[in-house]
């Protein structure tokens, strides 16, 4: 079992669809979250970053932890075009970036 | 503001040769630096990290090495090149939030191998 796992998708939506991504894990010391947006052949790019458990929203992108069931997910709200990428979730025990756990990337398609 | 440079984005190699791809990162100091590696279908590896000058982990044993002859650049080698090297390279940096690290990638290098 991955320490990380991610549907690959592809996950295709219409334009103004509410989009939900999710990654599950198994380590329990897990306490550091981030989601990460990457489009073709471009690098990833940090969207949101969250510590322990709990909401975090920033404009049409809410981030949720619940460490009880060990499972994160990113809410894309008034989901555009634009946000047709990969998105991918990442976590750690520490906060040491140099132990990143990277789920496999979740494809989206926003559909106009 | 910090920015992360990679280069070049695209390299077509033959196997065989050799690799240096360089990464270097602006507006910050003793950044810690990192190489990563993806793959079709099978996420981010990490390959190398780097806490200071000629400090270098290597995460996974293979056919690269990594050197960072001055604070703000690292670098990714090999001397001879095999088939499986093929793949998306990353350089990335982090920074230290209140929060905890904070992980930041460079543009990418598309490295083929024929």
């Amino acid at each position: 079992q991955k320490e990380v796992e991610q549907d690959p998708g592809p996950l295709s939506v219409p334009e103004g669809a509410i989009v939900s991504l999710n990654c599950t894990y198994s380590n329990s010391a897990f306490q550091y979250f981030m989601w990460y947006r990457q489009y073709s052949r471009k690098g990833p790019e940090l969207l949101m970053y969250t510590y322990s458990s709990g909401n975090k929203e920033d404009g049409r992108f809410t981030a949720q932890v619940d460490k009880s069931s060990k499972y994160i997910s990113l809410f894309i709200r008034d989901s555009q075009p634009s946000d047709s990428a990969t998105y991918l979730c990442a976590m750690s025990a520490t906060g040491n970036t140099g132990k990143l756990i990277f789920g496999q990337g979740t494809t989206l398609q926003v559909k106009p | 503001s910090q920015t992360i440079h990679q280069w070049p984005a695209t390299l077509v190699q033959p196997v065989g040769s050799p690799l240096s791809l360089e990464c270097t990162v602006e507006g910050t100091s003793n950044p810690n630096l990192y190489w990563y590696r993806q793959a079709a279908g099978r996420g981010l590896q990490l390959l190398f990290y780097s806490v200071g000058i000629g400090q270098i982990s290597s995460e996974v044993p293979q056919n690269l090495s990594a050197s960072r002859p001055q604070d703000r650049q690292f670098i990714l080698s090999s001397k001879k090149l095999l088939l499986s090297d093929s793949g998306f390279y990353l350089c990335a940096w982090s920074v230290q939030a209140r929060e905890g690290e904070k992980l930041f990638f460079g543009s990418g290098t598309q490295l083929s191998v024929l």
